[in-house]
């Protein structure tokens, strides 16, 4: 298995409280990405990174923000949880070996705002 | 800006017949192409891949071939398991090293 772990795997939070998950790594890969996943959404991208300190917006990164201080570790924060945000997350690792190169991902973190 | 659609699920199939799922996608440039699988409480794992038009990726009994002029990367098996039970997501890689998936398309194969 990828060397790649999600924590918490579960949390259950109240609106309005910030949340962080956090994404760890051990293959010293250059990309790291967080989706959450909804029914009939599939995957949507919310952030990526492409370097330590270096980060771009995906599809659905409005409530998000994102921190990458080391390669190892990507946070996702939830300034301010809202029901809308309940779902599972998911964190993927690639290295920087072309096109083709595959992305790894971690278990999941299943999130409930109430 | 780039997207994937693929096929709305679910897909009830019986053990031993002919699977196709349909991705198609939108893009500038020349995206890399995945299919990736799901099996209930797990991640996603990759399933293939092609990086340039016209080839095939290939695995576990699965086929997918980048089709340019289509924009097109369909998911087929000549003969599902019930193991293959899952949901398959269709996915592109762009220039700008984002990763983009479909929706999903969840496959149950019955015995």
């Amino acid at each position: 298995d990828a060397g790649i772990t999600q924590s918490p795997r579960h949390k259950v939070t109240e609106t309005g409280t910030p949340v962080t998950l956090r994404c760890h790594q051990t293959e010293n890969h250059r990309y790291m990405y967080w989706y959450r996943q909804d029914p009939g959404h599939g995957l949507r991208l919310i952030h990526y990174s492409y370097g330590v300190k270096d980060t771009d917006k995906g599809e659905v990164s409005d409530g998000y923000s994102v921190s990458r201080s080391k390669t190892e570790d990507f946070l996702l924060t939830l300034e301010s949880a809202t029901s809308s945000q309940t779902s599972v997350y998911f964190c993927a690792i690639r290295g920087d070996y072309g096109g083709g190169t595959e992305a790894f991902f971690g278990q999941g973190t299943r999130l409930t705002v109430v | 800006g780039n997207s994937v659609t693929q096929m709305e699920g679910p897909v009830t199939l019986s053990e031993e017949a002919f699977l196709t799922i349909n991705c198609t996608y939108t893009a500038t440039g020349y995206p890399s192409l995945f299919w990736y699988v799901q099996y209930p409480g797990e991640g996603l794992q990759l399933l293939l891949k092609a990086t340039k038009a016209d080839d095939k990726g290939s695995n576990k009994g699965f086929e997918a071939t980048y089709r340019k002029e289509t924009t097109s990367f369909h998911l087929e098996k000549g003969s599902v398991q019930v193991s293959d039970s899952a949901v398959y997501f269709c996915a592109l890689k762009s220039s700008a090293s984002k990763i983009i998936f479909g929706s999903g398309t969840r496959l149950s194969i019955r015995p």
